[in-house]
């Protein structure tokens, strides 16, 4: 069964500045699908940013990239210029590639604080 | 609006009640999913259709009925629940397409409280 952990249950920083959240994860499959999903105090989970194992380029989406090392199955979050609206808890997601069978399995949430 | 509703928005029920959690989405997706959300642990995915059919069940006690009538709906019936099933109860649906791995779209939950 595969596993994620996010190690860090609470960030916090000044808006405007960069932050990284962590991520690992345990599988023995080659190729699966990495996610970070954002849960603002709205509750809904907002999906930030995916990454396909199979691809070396790290993914990107404005002010969110990730840092994926397969090898080391670890998948970071960096947020440049963070933005108060970026307030939330974060949390890595691992999906495995088989179809019929395509379960997120989620890791305990990082909660980020961006301060004025 | 996200795409996938939930309601109600909050519940609370006493131990002795029935009742049931509504989830909708009109994206086209042939997936839908329960998860029990409870703080500081990870979400714990109770139950999975695919195309109207249950494929997984998590070991989820049986006070905790799921039904889904066809591929927009999906219902969570709960009766004689017990105070640690105080939880965030979200649904979400997804589209299975084979290997593409797009993610699922949430619900906003249904915050529910047993008394």
């Amino acid at each position: 069964a595969q596993t994620v952990t996010q190690s860090q249950p609470e960030m916090s920083v000044q808006e405007a500045e960069t932050v990284t959240l962590s991520c690992t994860y345990d599988t023995s499959e080659n190729n699966y699908y990495l996610f970070w999903y954002k849960q603002p105090p709205s509750r809904q989970m907002i999906l930030v940013i995916r990454q396909e194992a199979y691809k070396q380029q790290n993914a990107t989406e404005n002010r969110f990239s990730v840092n994926f090392q397969k090898a080391a199955k670890s998948f970071s979050l960096k947020i440049s210029d963070s933005q108060l609206g970026d307030t939330a808890m974060y949390f890595c997601a691992f999906m495995n590639s088989h179809f019929g069978n395509e379960k997120l399995t989620f890791g305990t949430g990082t909660r980020l604080t961006i301060i004025p | 609006e996200t795409g996938v509703t939930q309601t109600p928005r909050h519940l609370v029920m006493g131990m002795t009640n029935k009742k049931s959690l509504k989830c909708e989405q009109h994206l086209g997706h042939n997936a839908m999913y329960w998860y029990k959300q409870s703080a500081k642990k990870p979400l714990e995915l109770m139950f999975v259709y695919n195309f109207k059919e249950q494929t997984e069940n998590n070991s989820v006690p049986s006070r905790f009925s799921p039904e889904c009538p066809n591929s927009s709906h999906l219902f969570l019936h709960l009766h004689t629940l017990q105070p640690e099933d105080s939880a965030l109860y979200l649904c979400a649906s997804s589209l299975e397409v084979r290997g593409l791995g797009y993610g699922y779209t949430f619900g906003s939950g249904t915050r529910l409280t047993v008394v």
